[in-house]
């Protein structure tokens, strides 16, 4: 079956600090990922996806995301976090060409200003 | 406005309790599924169905059940609620697309207690 890691569970950086977030994923074949982004009492909202091509994928408010096929990899990345990114964060994975998608358990960031 | 709604918000209820969790979409999308989240596990697929009268198994089925009469709605049915079916649903929808990321959008959540 699919599975979806996502190393760091919390995470605590000051203003400005860089940001990466892991997420690696199980599945041999063709897949679409993503990464969706939860703020506090909201739903989620999707910061980025990859499904083929250029294997850098840029999404909203400047977090861009790597795909490494030979590592599984699909970390997300930001170059200086604000304090309106504490959120959780979570990857995605959907595979198998249907609608059989995969979350992992979520990364919560706090930026402290 | 295209979205995604969900009823109700909130709900409390006591076991065995039969309720219905509706889900609406607006976008003609074929595709829509459930999920439910709690804490430290992230989201887990309840059910998702790729059509109308087309359902299949998420990962976490036990104690849940589906219908897709209609392409816009895609009710989640609990017949007999239990403590552990206590969490916060998610209803997301995604287009059937022949080539692109299928992205989901999703709806704003039931919070449901099962006392």
């Amino acid at each position: 079956a699919q599975s979806v890691s996502q190393h760091n569970h919390h995470v605590i950086l000051s203003e400005a600090a860089s940001l990466e977030l892991g997420c690696n994923y199980s599945y041999g074949g063709t897949v679409n990922l993503f990464w969706y982004v939860q703020y506090p009492g909201q739903h989620l909202q999707l910061l980025l996806k990859y499904f083929s091509g250029d294997p850098l994928v840029k999404g909203i408010k400047g977090f861009e995301a790597e795909f490494i096929k030979s590592k599984f990899s699909f970390n997300l990345r930001k170059p200086s976090v604000q304090w309106s990114d504490t959120a959780e964060y979570f990857c995605a994975v959907l595979s198998g060409g249907y609608q059989k998608v995969t979350f992992g358990t979520g990364t919560k960031l706090q930026v402290i200003p | 406005e295209a979205q995604v709604t969900q009823n109700p918000r909130y709900l409390i209820t006591v076991t065995g309790k039969k309720l219905t969790v509706t889900c609406s979409q607006n976008m003609n999308h074929e595709y829509m599924s459930w999920y439910r989240q709690d804490p430290g596990l992230g989201l887990r697929q309840i059910y998702y169905s790729m059509n109308v009268e087309v359902t299949d198994k998420g990962d976490v089925p036990e104690g849940y059940k589906v219908s897709r009469k209609e392409k816009r709605n895609f009710p989640l049915i609990l017949e007999s609620p239990s403590p552990n079916q206590t969490s916060l649903y998610f209803c997301a929808s995604t287009p059937g697309l022949a080539g692109g990321a299928r992205t989901q959008y999703f709806g704003p959540g039931t919070r449901l207690t099962v006392l």
